[in-house]
């Protein structure tokens, strides 16, 4: 059963740099072709996808945010770790760790975590 | 920037049919861009129901189904459910790994 929870700060401020922990079971990162990605959906507005770390230690980033975005893994403690810098109020959002899997010629999403909700405020 | 474009929102009738489409700004979509589609209902994490165009889920019902119409991807909804309102998005993969998200579609069952 795979399962993944995303945790962080309950409230970040302006120009601070966010951190947060995606805790999975079910699986390895050390698995040939698994990879663990975040996503974010600001309330009431439409998912964005944000990044992605494979099991082979690659990483990719959403273009428009990649100067700001630094993914990392431990395979030791299951866990996966996102840090943005230089937050600001429209980066609140609900962020969402999910693991992706390689299938049909591609990696894809299939199980997500319930989500952590970040506001960003002074 | 690639803007992925989805209707705001659709309706349709209980046991009825509704398709859902999902372009690109810039080119036709193709299953090289590898569609998938997520269902999401209010205050819960997104559900994956569809990847690489057709493929379903584990455990996803087969009234989903998915298809390249046109220059889009489509999901269809066959005999709808009032479980089925809901927020529906789909993602592209642009290629080297990088992934976006659409507006979004809300379907209502009435």
């Amino acid at each position: 059963q795979i399962t993944l929870k995303e945790s962080g700060p309950t409230l970040v401020k302006p120009t601070q740099t966010l951190t947060l922990t995606c805790t999975f079971s079910g699986f390895s990162l050390r698995s040939s072709g698994v990879g663990v990605g975040w996503i974010r959906q600001p309330p009431g507005k439409a998912l964005e996808w944000l990044a992605l770390i494979y099991w082979d230690d690659d990483k990719r980033y959403s273009p428009s945010l990649r100067s700001r975005l630094t993914i990392t893994k431990d395979t030791s403690k299951n866990q996966v770790v996102l840090i943005m810098t230089n937050m600001d109020p429209v980066d609140t959002a609900t962020y969402y760790c999910a693991h992706s899997l390689w299938g049909s010629g591609t990696y894809y999403f299939d199980y997500w975590g319930q989500g952590t909700l970040v506001p960003v405020s002074s | 920037q690639t803007v992925v474009t989805q209707e705001p929102s659709l309706s349709v009738s209980p046991g009825g049919t509704v398709t859902l489409t999902c372009g690109l700004s810039s080119e036709p979509v193709s299953t090289g861009f590898y569609p998938s589609w997520y269902q999401q209902t209010p205050g819960q994490a997104p559900r994956t129901l569809l990847y690489s165009t057709n493929t379903r889920s584990s455990g996803v019902p087969d009234r989903y189904s998915g298809s390249i119409l046109g220059n889009k991807a489509a999901l269809t909804i066959t005999g709808a459910q009032a479980e089925d309102e809901a927020d529906y998005y789909c993602a592209l993969n642009l290629g080297s790994g990088i992934w976006v998200f659409g507006g979004g579609t809300k379907v209502t069952v009435l």
